[in-house]
């Protein structure tokens, strides 16, 4: 089946740094969604992104749409402890699918 | 609007029972999609309904089974709980006019003894 990787598995930051992720795939997707999730909770969506190219902010958050269609990435910048958390990656296929990343685990080093 | 919720929150069940949960998808949302989550495992998909339909399934075995309701509400249940079943269970809703964004509810975490 059609797999996304995502990486890296988990980082581990000092605040104010700036965070980098990215998932990508052999396959093309038609839409890519961000979400974070926090301990115990459900995901939370974050950016979603439905053209190639397509470059979008949502607060410190920046994400792009691959030209290729087959990867995605998140910037965090200026990183504070309330990012926390874990970050999905997933992109919608042809046949309206999601198809989901493993996770990003975002750590803060006290 | 209220966002998704799910019931119950938390539930312990013994290996060999049976259990249902519910979720309520976000108003005039008629798309419900069910993940189960273990810890390093991300979200593995259950299955989706639409319109009391089911449109999709993942890979899981037959002891796991939904439906959904005229009024969208979805339940789900597990027959014969194995040890493997502790998860927390996720429910997504999505409108049915198009986007793939899902929008989740909070889980519901089964622990199977």
């Amino acid at each position: 089946g059609q797999q996304l990787n995502q990486s890296p598995q988990s980082m581990f930051i000092q605040e104010g740094e700036d965070v980098s992720m990215n998932c990508t795939s052999s396959s093309i997707f038609n839409t890519w969604l961000w979400y974070k999730q926090e301990p115990g909770e459900g995901p939370v969506l974050l950016i979603a992104l439905y053209k190639a190219g397509e470059l979008t902010s949502n607060g410190r958050l920046t994400a792009q749409f691959g030209i290729t269609r087959k990867d995605s990435f998140l910037n965090i910048s200026a990183s504070i402890p309330s990012d926390v958390g874990i970050y999905f990656c997933a992109g919608e296929d042809s046949n309206y699918q999601l198809i989901w990343g493993a996770g990003t685990k975002l750590i803060i080093k006290p | 609007k209220a966002g998704v919720t799910q019931t119950p929150r938390y539930l312990i069940k013994t290996r060999g029972q049976q259990v249902t949960l519910s979720c309520s998808p976000i108003s005039g949302h008629r798309s419900v999609s069910w993940y189960q989550q273990t810890p390093g495992q991300g979200l593995q998909f259950l299955f989706e309904y639409f319109s009391e339909t089911q449109r999709n399934k993942g890979n899981f075995p037959g002891r796991f089974s939904g439906r959904q309701f005229s009024n969208s509400r979805s339940e789900m249940n597990v027959s014969t709980l194995e040890l493997g079943d502790s998860a927390l269970y996720l429910c997504a809703s999505k409108r049915a006019s198009g986007g793939a964004e899902q929008y989740f509810g909070p889980g519901t975490r089964l622990t199977v003894t």
